[in-house]
């Protein structure tokens, strides 16, 4: 089955600091990719839509300078935390859609950010 | 948006059967079921389009009313390894790709 990997695993940063999270689609093209963040216990939010070779569509209430996202290919999507403070630290987790109509999702293994 | 799902959590004993509910406000094209064990990423369970689909899997099987906006999860004799949170995800449209989920069901099966 197609896979989705995410890396890294679990990220540690300083207050400030940008991050960034990738998210590739290793065996098919996916021209479409979702970010999602969770808080312990709750559930996947979506953060935003991002489209290879335009721009991400955010999720209302969701800052866009704040979570920087950038598809440039048809396999790789990254997403920045820019600025991190604490209340960044969660768990992100991006995921894209098999090709064609009525596809599942497939998820990357998600990013653990700590923001220190 | 979010769809509403219950119970909020559910603990079993190994063998016992469960149903969670996932409902809408909107109308939907499909639905989508993902378990998910700590700190991992979810796993595809099954997909459900509008038409009233039912389907099955071992001893998972789920329902979908696309005029009650509503689907079940139904987990029949639960194995241990059913564990962890089950997740509906939400297409309003065909093509839509985005999945929105709802807050999901805790399941905890106890020997």
């Amino acid at each position: 089955g197609a896979v989705v990997s995410q890396h890294p695993s679990w990220v540690i940063c300083k207050s400030g600091t940008s991050v960034k999270i990738e998210c590739r689609s290793l065996d098919f093209q996916a021209t479409t990719m979702f970010w999602y963040r969770q808080f312990p216990k709750q559930s996947l939010m979506l953060m935003a839509t991002s489209n290879e070779g335009s721009k991400a569509t955010y999720e209302q209430g969701v800052e866009k300078d704040k979570f920087l996202i950038n598809h440039a290919s048809l396999t790789l999507s990254t997403l920045t935390v820019t600025s991190a403070h604490p209340e960044d630290s969660s768990f992100y987790i991006c995921s894209a859609r098999g090709v064609g109509f009525n596809t599942e999702a497939f998820f990357g293994q998600g990013t653990r950010l700590t923001v220190v | 948006q979010q769809p509403v799902q219950s119970p909020q959590a559910v603990i079993l004993r190994e063998g016992e059967d469960a149903v969670i509910n996932c409902s809408s406000s909107k109308a939907l094209y499909s639905v989508h079921w993902y378990r998910q064990k700590h700190g991992e990423a979810p796993v595809f369970l099954m997909i459900l389009l509008k038409g009233g689909e039912q389907k099955g899997h071992d001893k998972i099987s789920a329902s979908f009313n696309e005029k009650k906006q509503q689907s079940s999860l139904y987990l029949t004799a639960s194995q241990l390894s059913y564990s962890g949170t089950y997740f509906c995800g939400t297409e309003l449209v065909q093509g839509a790709q985005k999945l929105v989920f709802g807050q999901g069901t805790r399941l905890t099966i106890n020997p």
